[in-house]
């Protein structure tokens, strides 16, 4: 399976400001998706970055929020934008395995918003 | 709305005996369930899958059995070791949409007692 990594692994933002999270494969992939998991919740997909094109954002998630790059078949970027203390989650990238159902992830990045 | 359930938040096993960890689901479009183990700090490791068109599947000391009409999955692992302490995720996936992506449970803590 693919390396994924992740920056930042952690952060801690003032609220109203904004945080931009990179996640890196060592391989080319064609999906890579970033989720959201929120103290004691599941993992809520956000978006599927598409390379080359918008992201494809899931009910509940806006662009101005959550702008996401993703330039290239290896790198994404995913923005926090504007943030309050809601926002203090763990945030994941993914990417699609071999089997286009089954997906690794990051080791995510813990955002705690002051 | 959770379409993917894990009633049990954490479970407490024994070295050596099996742990159960169980899994129920309420969209019946369906059709790939997956588990993916969580360790503090780190990323869900992809752990087991099974399609719909199979009731088990076996992967070394990790089994998968899935009960369509009762739309409900298990993962069984026997024996159980201390280093399988972790969060167990189970997560579900409609293949017959266009972006593939994963709804997950909550999760369940196991603790392997030495």
């Amino acid at each position: 399976s693919a390396v994924i990594s992740q920056k930042p692994s952690r952060d801690i933002c003032q609220r109203g400001t904004s945080l931009t999270i990179q996640c890196q494969v060592d391989s080319q992939v064609t999906m890579m998706f970033w989720y959201r998991q929120q103290p004691g919740q599941s993992l809520t997909l956000i978006a599927t970055a598409n390379q080359g094109s918008e992201a494809t954002y899931e009910s509940g998630f806006v662009i101005d929020k959550f702008p996401i790059s993703r330039p290239n078949l290896t790198f994404s970027t995913l923005t926090v934008s504007n943030m309050s203390p809601e926002d203090s989650s763990i945030y994941l990238c993914s990417v699609v395995g071999i089997s286009i159902y089954e997906q690794y992830f990051g080791p995510g990045t813990r955002l705690t918003v002051t | 709305d959770q379409q993917v359930k894990q009633n049990s938040p954490s479970l407490s096993v024994q070295e050596g005996r099996i742990s159960i960890l169980n899994c129920d689901y309420t969209n019946s479009m369906f059709d790939y369930f997956l588990w993916y183990k969580k360790y503090p700090a780190e990323g869900p490791t992809f752990l087991i899958s099974i399609s719909s068109i199979k009731d088990k599947n076996e992967d070394g000391r990790f089994t998968v059995f899935l009960n369509k009409s009762a739309k409900h999955l298990s993962l069984h692992i026997v024996p159980s070791q201390p280093g399988d302490s972790a969060v167990y995720f189970c997560a579900a996936s409609a293949s017959g949409g266009s972006n593939y992506k994963l709804t997950f449970g909550k999760g369940t803590l196991l603790t392997v007692n030495p």
